[in-house]
């Protein structure tokens, strides 16, 4: 069966620090991967996309980034972390054509900047 | 951009009470999803339509996809304590891209 995984679950972060997410997938080949990020009692924002390895798309301009070094891995990060990047970050995948809309949530990632 | 106005924001309802909640959006959409997340955690894919008209249930959940392709519903009968969480609606377009409502958050009182 797939699962996904994402990490750290908890982190607080200064201010002008770097950040970098991991989220990785098991059991399938070749998904469409997701960063969405929740402020707080919010819905979701879909921040980047991938559709296969080193193919990035970013929905909202900003000073996030996003990898795909493997299949099943990506990487959200940051070189320089703002008071507003602070919410709750979620990994997700779907199969890999478009058609469903049926995302797989990973557990959620909670940045606190301070 | 596309939006959809997802209602009610929240709900407070007694255990045991039937709960209904819905989406609607000016736009038309192709599939319509419906999905729970609870504190903490990433949301969980409750019931996806496919079908203008659509009626699915999965369990004491119950789901419609609206005729006109631009509203849906999602209804839970006989609230227990676990069904607390937001819920979510999102619809995908012709584009597929999804599209996702703001939530409704359901608490049942004590």
């Amino acid at each position: 069966s797939q699962t996904i995984h994402q990490w750290p679950a908890t982190l607080v972060q200064p201010v002008g620090s770097p950040l970098s997410l991991e989220c990785t997938v098991e059991g399938t080949s070749n998904p469409n991967l997701y960063w969405y990020r929740q402020a707080a009692g919010r819905g979701l924002q879909l921040l980047f996309y991938s559709v296969g390895i080193g193919q990035i798309s970013s929905e909202v301009p900003q000073n996030l980034s996003a990898s795909r070094p493997q299949d099943r891995q990506f990487i959200l990060s940051s070189k320089k972390l703002l008071l507003s990047d602070s919410g709750f970050y979620l990994c997700a995948w779907s199969m890999g054509t478009w058609g469903t809309g049926e995302l797989f949530f990973g557990e959620g990632s909670r940045l606190t900047v301070l | 951009g596309q939006q959809l106005n997802q209602s009610p924001q929240s709900m407070f309802i007694q255990e045991g009470e039937d709960v209904s909640m819905n989406c609607t959006s000016s736009s038309i959409f192709n599939t319509w999803l419906w999905y729970k997340q609870e504190p903490g955690e990433g949301p969980v894919l409750l019931i996806a339509l496919y079908k203008a008209g659509e009626l699915t249930s999965n369990g004491r959940l119950t789901a419609q996809f609206g005729i006109t392709r631009k509203d849906s519903f999602l209804n839970i009968s006989a609230s227990i304590p676990s069904d607390v969480g937001i819920y979510f609606c999102a619809g995908m377009d012709s584009n597929y891209q999804l599209i996702w409502g703001a939530g409704t958050k359901l608490i049942i009182k004590p």
